[in-house]
């Protein structure tokens, strides 16, 4: 039962044009979601988190939509680079919940191409 | 100001043996969490512990597994009789807080291999 879901295992893009990462989700308790981004023998690391209040956040070169009626969010980097190049997960929480259990997708790598 | 530490990075493993992961959470953080990453998966919730105390344990294997934070010293994922199945990366997070709103840090990982 997978409750967080990134149907493209990966995406190629250009240096300096826009990457676009997806991600459904299934439970409708969901009301937080992060991106975190991962390197080969790295652990994940956080870069922007939505709450579901909001329908987007921005922080700098990323940005996150939420569309709650679809369950649907995405992460957009403008412009990428090739240190972009990593694996992107999304993950959810139920903050009325277990706030604290996180649940991540499968991951989407990204290639940032010179 | 150092993140959260893991040792070892690599562990391998025959069938049947035990396996000890630790995890030093960040500085000043009181709360950790172990993530299982099975090949071509997410990373998965096992448990959520504060310093001696397991909060939640409900996504660990009911056998074989058990995790401790002690008083003093890094939080120990213990693994008996590993098995093939139990090759995974074994992610550590911390954070300062019951987590809802902050994000959860993580240290590099510890990828367990089982002969």
């Amino acid at each position: 039962d997978q409750q967080v879901k990134q149907n493209s295992p990966s995406l190629s893009v250009q240096e300096g044009r826009i990457s676009i990462l997806n991600c459904d989700y299934t439970n409708s308790m969901f009301d937080y979601f992060l991106w975190y981004k991962k390197y080969p023998a790295e652990g994940p690391t956080f870069l922007i988190s939505i709450s579901s209040i909001k329908d987007k956040n921005e922080d700098g070169r990323f940005t996150v939509f939420l569309n709650k009626s679809a369950k649907h969010l995405s992460l957009h980097i403008v412009p990428s680079q090739p240190g972009d190049s990593a694996v992107y997960f999304c993950a959810a929480s139920d903050s009325g919940g277990s706030n604290y259990k996180l649940t991540f997708g499968k991951g989407t790598l990204l290639t940032v191409n010179p | 100001n150092a993140g959260v530490m893991q040792n070892p990075r690599h562990l391998v493993r025959r069938r049947g043996q035990e396996a000890r992961l630790r995890c030093s959470p960040m500085k000043g953080h009181s709360h950790v969490y172990w993530y299982r990453q099975l090949p071509e998966e997410g990373l998965k919730f096992m448990v959520y512990l504060q310093k001696e105390n397991i909060i939640d344990e409900s996504g660990m294997p009911k056998e074989r597994f058990s995790a401790e934070f002690p008083k003093e010293g890094p939080s120990i994922l213990r693994i008996q009789q590993v098995v093939r199945g139990d090759s995974a990366a074994y992610f550590c997070a911390s954070s300062p807080l019951n987590s809802g709103k902050d994000e959860q840090f993580f240290g590099p990982g510890t990828r367990l291999t089982v002969l």
